[in-house]
């Protein structure tokens, strides 16, 4: 059973830094692109970040774009997103999300990131 | 930016009725659209992609059409457990967007 499990939220500064980790299990991490989707709450899907299967690319939206990083080490079947210079408007569920053939098909769950001071 | 535009904002039904939602987009996507559900504190769920094939273990009342602009999310025959918010999803440019949202709610 394909599993994706997000930790790392939590309540930080404007201006902060936050790191969240997704592991991921029932299946070969190391085979599929990744990529991170938020969502305010009560709101829509916003997408974030895609890795390659092997992190030798990435990509990034616009807003998002020099302060967050995506990584994976497939030795520990693990997803990052490095959150820098954090802002309100980044509070939001944060869910990592497998790609097959170009579509996130498994999610997990979210980890709520909330940017207050 | 693709922009994908949902309509109508919220669907109210009955169980046993058929839903139609639809997602037009901003340029051609070829069939490179998805749907998701998704209920109340939960993740999205895959039901469909490339505009018309639905994914492991989604029920048949569930289908896609459309290509191009112009894409169709129908519900044959509403259950219960059907009721939430629908997203379309396009893969064919980047960044990847998403639609805004059709909620289904009992009406």
């Amino acid at each position: 059973e394909v599993q994706l499990v997000e930790s790392g939220g939590g309540l930080v500064q404007p201006g902060g830094s936050l790191r969240l980790s997704c592991a991921a299990s029932g299946f070969t991490f190391s085979t599929y692109w990744m990529h991170w989707v938020r969502q305010v709450p009560g709101k829509g899907l916003i997408w974030v970040s895609h890795i390659k299967t092997d992190g030798s690319s990435t990509s990034y939206a616009d807003s998002v774009k020099g302060r967050f990083t995506t990584s994976r080490d497939n030795a520990k079947n693990t997803l990052y997103l490095q959150m820098n210079s954090l802002r309100a408007e980044d509070t939001a569920v944060y869910y990592c999300a497998r790609d097959t053939n170009g579509t996130p098909d498994y999610w997990g769950q979210g980890t709520l990131v909330t940017v207050s001071s | 930016e693709i922009v994908l535009t949902q309509s109508p904002a919220t669907l109210s039904l009955s169980p046993g009725e058929r839903a139609t939602l639809s997602c037009r987009a901003s340029q051609s996507v070829s069939s490179s659209l998805a749907w998701y559900q998704q209920k109340p504190g939960q993740a999205p769920r895959l039901l469909i992609y490339d505009a018309s094939n639905r994914a492991t273990g989604i029920p048949a009342r569930f289908s896609g059409s459309g290509s191009g602009t112009d894409f169709t999310l129908t519900i044959s025959s509403l259950e219960p457990e059907d009721f939430a918010v629908y997203y379309c999803h396009q893969r064919s440019n980047w960044p990847r967007t998403f639609g805004q949202g059709t909620k289904v709610e009992i009406k």
